[in-house]
């Protein structure tokens, strides 16, 4: 089955924890994303990566950092946690950037505290 | 900041009213992305459009796309309890896919 895997689904740390989201994909896509959801302000993107080793900053990449080894995988890091960073997490892929859809994980809530 | 403009941010609505939500870009989009997301649930993609003045439906769902390709909009005919949910747009600007702030959707039976 086609899917985006993320892990883990809920996760509660304390502020200066680091801590790793993982993000896999099946679907040999090249284009992967990661975006963090809060009321009111929708999906605004962290991080994407176009291919193998080439990433880039959306729009909120402050605290995050990503990498892109290989195809299937785009961990995002958190290496210090901040309360403001409480969130829900999605990892999405796609086959291209721009004119194909594209599939998201199931979403992973993270509390700092 | 926010570059694709949704509203309304939050509608309610009897069973069976019509439902619309308006999406703006300051800026020409190549191609405008449509998704639903369920409470407690991920994005899921419903459509995509291309062309200038185009419209797509899908059942009850009709989505458009304006002449200048700067507005879309979502209209659901004769809503069901089914269709609650949040519905985002989202267009590409360079290489990121830009959405709204969505438009949560609640609808009384």
């Amino acid at each position: 089955e086609a899917q985006v895997t993320q892990n883990p689904r809920y996760l509660i740390t304390v502020t200066g924890k680091k801590l790793t989201v993982t993000c896999s994909q099946n679907m040999n896509h090249e284009y992967m994303s990661w975006y963090r959801q809060d009321p009111g302000l929708g999906l605004r993107q962290i991080y994407y990566s176009m291919n193998v080793e080439v990433t880039d900053k959306g729009d909120v990449p402050e605290g995050y950092k990503v990498s892109r080894k290989e195809k299937r995988n785009f961990p995002l890091i958190l290496e210090s946690p901040s309360p403001n960073q409480t969130s829900l997490y999605f990892c999405a892929s796609s086959f291209d950037r721009v004119y194909s859809p594209l599939h998201f994980g199931n979403g992973t809530r993270l509390t700092v505290t | 900041g926010q570059q694709v403009m949704q509203i309304p941010q939050y509608q309610h609505v009897q069973e069976g009213e019509d439902f619309t939500t308006y999406c703006n870009s300051s800026t020409t989009l190549s191609n405008i992305q449509w998704y639903k997301q369920r409470p407690g649930g991920h994005p899921v993609f419903l459509i995509q459009l291309v062309k200038s003045g185009e419209v797509k439906k899908q059942k009850r769902l009709t989505f458009q796309f304006g002449e200048a390709k700067k507005n879309s909009s979502l209209h659901i005919t004769a809503t069901q309890t089914t269709d609650v949910g949040t519905y985002f747009c989202a267009g590409p600007k360079g290489n990121k896919l830009v959405f709204g702030a969505g438009t949560i959707l609640r609808v009384k039976s």
